[in-house]
């Protein structure tokens, strides 16, 4: 079965400098990674995905990630972050041998200074 | 708009009773799902449906049921053997096959009396 880590619980950065979040997949096979953002008390809206082509994969927001199946990595990046940024961003993983089933990780809550 | 409905936004839960959870979508999705959240442990599947009349547990289904009688709808009914049932719950919807996006209702936020 596949797996999501997120190590990072709780990232606080200042507005204006730069953000990486860092997932990483347990999976045999190729997998389709997801990024999610969500702000309190809200559902989840997709930031962006890859299931195949080019690793480098732009999505909304100014927001990137990178696959690198070396890694077993998917991190989420933007150059520069916004307040509005503020909020907490979830790994998933799919795989086609589970059907439509996506797992989770654990979420990073990412806190901006002013 | 298309999207995804749930009701109500709070709901509470006294001892014994049984709650049920409103989940609505018009985006012609085949394949709906319901999530459990709880702080620092991210999103737990709960039930998912690929088809009309059909659905399978998830990781964490003891406590809950749900019926998909319905291409829009999938309620869920959080029961009295549900100990711990407080939490915030997520329904999505996705087109089969696990490299669609799965997109999200704004969440039911259960709380026991």
């Amino acid at each position: 079965a596949q797996s999501v880590t997120q190590p990072d619980i709780h990232i606080t950065v200042s507005e204006g400098a730069s953000l990486e979040l860092r997932c990483n997949y347990s999976y045999g096979a190729t997998p389709y990674l997801f990024w999610y953002v969500q702000s309190p008390g809200q559902g989840l809206q997709l930031l962006l995905k890859y299931f195949s082509g080019d690793t480098l994969v732009q999505g909304i927001k100014g927001f990137e990630a990178e696959f690198k199946r070396s890694q077993s990595s998917f991190n989420l990046r933007k150059p520069s972050v916004h307040w509005s940024d503020a909020a907490e961003y979830f790994c998933a993983v799919g795989a086609g041998s589970s059907g439509d089933k996506l797992t989770f990780g654990t979420g990073t809550r990412l806190a901006v200074r002013p | 708009d298309g999207g995804i409905t749930q009701s109500p936004k709070y709901l509470f839960r006294k001892e014994g009773q049984n709650v049920t959870l409103s989940c609505e979508q018009n985006l012609n999705h085949d394949a709906m799902y319901w999530y459990r959240q709880d702080p620092g442990q991210g999103l737990r599947l709960i039930y998912y449906s690929q088809i009309v009349n059909d659905f399978q547990k998830g990781d964490i289904a003891e406590g809950y049921s749900v019926s998909r009688e319905k291409k829009e709808s999938f309620p869920l009914t959080v029961t009295s053997a549900q100990k711990n049932p407080t939490a915030f719950y997520l329904c999505a919807s996705s087109m089969q096959g696990s490299q669609e996006t799965q997109y999200f209702g704004p969440g039911t936020r259960l709380l026991v009396l």
